[in-house]
């Protein structure tokens, strides 16, 4: 199976801050990434696709970005509703896979 | 708007088996597979298997081959998920997630759009 190694496994951010988190895939995966956002007790939301593309109705704040091995996903100007765990999954082989999560926190 | 909504809180004993269900609404139930991920407390993600709706297959991982079934009722726009012989680390909440292209051997293209609400499943004796 393809390992998602994710980094860091926390971040303290102010409001208003850029973050830069990273994903690095144990193999070439092409852009084959997504990224998903989870808060406490709720299901996790898609929030980039194919390593880059935003889904709808996702800011644009958020940005991701990559090939290959490794990916960040960068949040500009973060807002209240930005503090939450991120997990990027991989689909370029069987079986999907996904990271630990980084988990983003006020500081 | 679409919406997947599950079934709800199961305690089961070790060995014993859980059904999960999964209700879609809000679009063309047999246009999309749905894909059933878990999540132990605290930990990340675990893809479990995908089911094509319009053909009633689909692949397991093979972590949890043997132990979960997969199937669907077009008819009540519902799918299921079935997990046998029950042990302790199976605790977790089971997601149903939509999933258009699924992950088989020969090819593998999930992305989950959308996602049921979660079904706590707690393994215990």
């Amino acid at each position: 199976d393809i390992q998602m190694t994710q980094s860091p496994s926390s971040l303290s951010a102010s409001v208003g801050d850029r973050v830069t988190m990273t994903c690095q895939a144990s193999q070439d995966i092409g852009t084959d990434l997504n990224w998903y956002q989870q808060k406490v007790g709720k299901a996790p939301k898609l929030l980039v696709y194919d390593a880059a593309n935003l889904e709808p109705g996702v800011p644009s704040r958020f940005r991701g970005r990559g090939s290959g091995t490794d990916f960040t996903l960068t949040i500009n100007n973060v807002q209240l509703e930005d503090f939450a765990t991120y997990y990027c999954q991989q689909f370029d082989r069987f079986p999907v896979t996904f990271g630990q999560g980084t988990k983003l926190d006020i500081k | 708007q679409v919406q997947l909504v599950q079934s709800g809180i199961e305690v089961k004993k070790p060995g014993a088996s859980v059904r999960v269900s999964c209700k879609a609404s809000g679009y063309n139930f047999s246009s999309y597979g749905i894909s059933w991920l878990r999540q132990a407390p605290g930990q990340g993600f675990e893809w479990m298997g995908w089911i094509s709706v319009v053909r009633g297959e689909g692949n397991i991982a093979e972590m949890f081959q043997g132990r979960v079934t997969l199937t669907r009722e077009t008819s009540t726009r519902t799918a299921y998920m079935d997990l046998g012989s029950l042990k302790s680390d199976d605790t977790a909440v089971y997601f149903c997630a939509r999933d258009p292209h699924g992950c088989t051997n020969a090819q593998c293209h999930s992305s989950f759009d959308h996602w049921g609400q979660g079904s706590l499943v707690t393994v215990s004796s």
